[in-house]
């Protein structure tokens, strides 16, 4: 069974760094690509940043330039490294995985509060 | 960049059919994959590749795709689909590649 599971969120000032983590287990990591999408109080689904198998990443330009995603084979982990942290930032960060084009597997989420 | 758009709402009485439609230019040649979530929980995908259904997900779930429309349609509706429903594809050329529709509210009256 695929899990993963995120932690990390929290309350932080405007102008503040926060790092998210994900655990994953049931598939590989370096194997899949992943990424992370949030959901502003209220709002709908939006993409921020993905990282292909070969590490290759990308970025949505709300967050370019601050935001910066990582993983670590050995740990199963995926990380998103935030910096200057926006009150519009402020969302529910989900970590998912997925197989071709499609989400197949969605963390909880995670709750970040810029304020 | 693609754009996904999805009407804001679709209400429906149980038993009845809903449909949701997901507009893009020439969507017909991507593959379009929906998620359904209910308040406070993570999306589940419920349709990929336009009309494969995942294990679990009910036959009453179908989808097709063609132009400029794809649609997500939930035969003889139940009181649990009640949910907000978004399509979804990818843009492999793209920088930008995971794209949403800005989701389809379906109420269950």
């Amino acid at each position: 069974e695929v899990q993963l599971v995120e932690s990390g969120g929290g309350l932080v000032r405007p102008g503040g760094s926060l790092r998210l983590s994900c655990v994953v287990s049931g598939l590989n990591v370096s194997l899949n690509y992943l990424t992370w999408v949030r959901q502003a109080p209220g709002e709908g689904l939006k993409w921020v940043s993905l990282m292909y198998t070969s590490g290759d990443a990308h970025y949505a330009d709300s967050v370019k330039g601050r935001f910066a995603i990582s993983r670590d084979n050995a740990k199963q982990t995926l990380y998103l490294q935030m910096h200057n942290l926006r009150a519009e930032d402020t969302a529910i960060y989900y970590c998912v995985s997925g197989r071709g084009t499609s989400l197949d597997y969605w963390g909880q989420g995670t709750l970040v509060t810029v304020s | 960049s693609y754009v996904l758009t999805q009407t804001p709402s679709v209400s429906v009485a149980p038993g009845e059919t809903a449909r949701i439609a997901c507009g893009g230019n020439n969507i017909g040649v991507k593959s379009v994959h929906w998620y359904q979530q209910k308040p406070g929980l993570a999306p589940v995908m419920v349709l990929y590749h336009d009309s494969d259904r995942p294990s679990g997900i009910p036959e009453r779930f179908s989808g097709s795709n063609s132009g400029n429309t794809a649609t997500l349609t939930i035969s003889r509706v139940e009181d649990g689909d009640e949910a907000d429903y978004y399509c979804q594809v990818w843009d492999s050329r793209s920088d930008h590649p995971v794209i949403f529709g800005g989701g389809t509210k379906l109420t269950v009256l």
